[in-house]
């Protein structure tokens, strides 16, 4: 099974700060097949990025993805309002498909 | 409009069944593959498993967890996807998701599942 291991579990960052937020492959995954969801307080989660720097309908250009090896990161390049949540990076490449714990990103 | 809305989900006794169905519209169902997903109170995200699209011989892979316990059907004609939970376990409580292709590009809201005597 591919263990995703998200760091760090809590982000507390100010709006218009940067976020960079990791999300580390225990085994090779191939990087077109690993997406970021975003979820909010109360809400269903919601794709961002997949494939990992290609972003979902509607997603700001303040959301990207990049790999490197078995590391990716998630990058939210100015911290609005709304971006306050938890992310997960998922693997969708080799089964049994697999989550990330999450990172929560609050206000500070 | 993508839609995706669960049912189901009920208060039930460890040992019984529930069936959650997912509903779609907006989109060609029998193109997609349908991923369930479910979420423990206040814990993370858990993949259930999901069904292939039948131009991909409908094929089902489960999680580990539920394996022998839980079935993923369709039914193109309605556009439906069910997920058959049996022999329901405390551990089984959750919010159950469905979500559209590998990628799980759209969400349903959830329905929620509470196994408790």
């Amino acid at each position: 099974e591919v263990v995703l291991t998200q760091s760090p579990g809590t982000l507390s960052l100010s709006p218009g700060e940067r976020a960079t937020l990791s999300c580390r492959a225990s085994q090779s995954v191939s990087s077109s097949y690993l997406a970021w969801y975003q979820q909010r307080p109360g809400q269903a989660p919601r794709l961002l990025m997949y494939g990992p720097s290609s972003r979902a309908a509607g997603v700001p250009d303040r959301f990207s993805g990049t790999v490197s090896g078995t590391d990716y990161s998630l990058t939210i390049s100015r911290l609005e309002p709304e971006d306050f949540a938890v992310y997960y990076c998922h693997q969708y490449d080799k089964s049994p498909r697999t989550f990330g714990q999450g990172t929560k990103v609050e206000i500070k | 409009e993508v839609q995706l809305v669960e049912s189901g989900g009920a208060l039930v006794q460890p040992g019984r069944s529930l069936r959650l169905s997912c509903t779609t519209s907006g989109f060609t169902f029998g193109d997609f593959a349908i991923n369930w997903v479910r979420q423990a109170p206040g814990k993370g995200l858990e993949w259930v498993g999901f069904i292939r699209s039948k131009a991909y011989g409908g094929t089902i892979e489960y999680a580990a967890s539920v394996k022998g316990r839980f079935t993923i059907s369709r039914d193109d004609s309605k556009s439906v996807a069910y997920l058959q939970l049996s022999s329901l376990k405390t551990d089984d409580s959750a919010v159950y998701y469905c979500a559209r292709a590998h990628r799980l590009e759209y969400w349903g809201q959830g329905t929620l599942v509470t196994v408790s005597s």
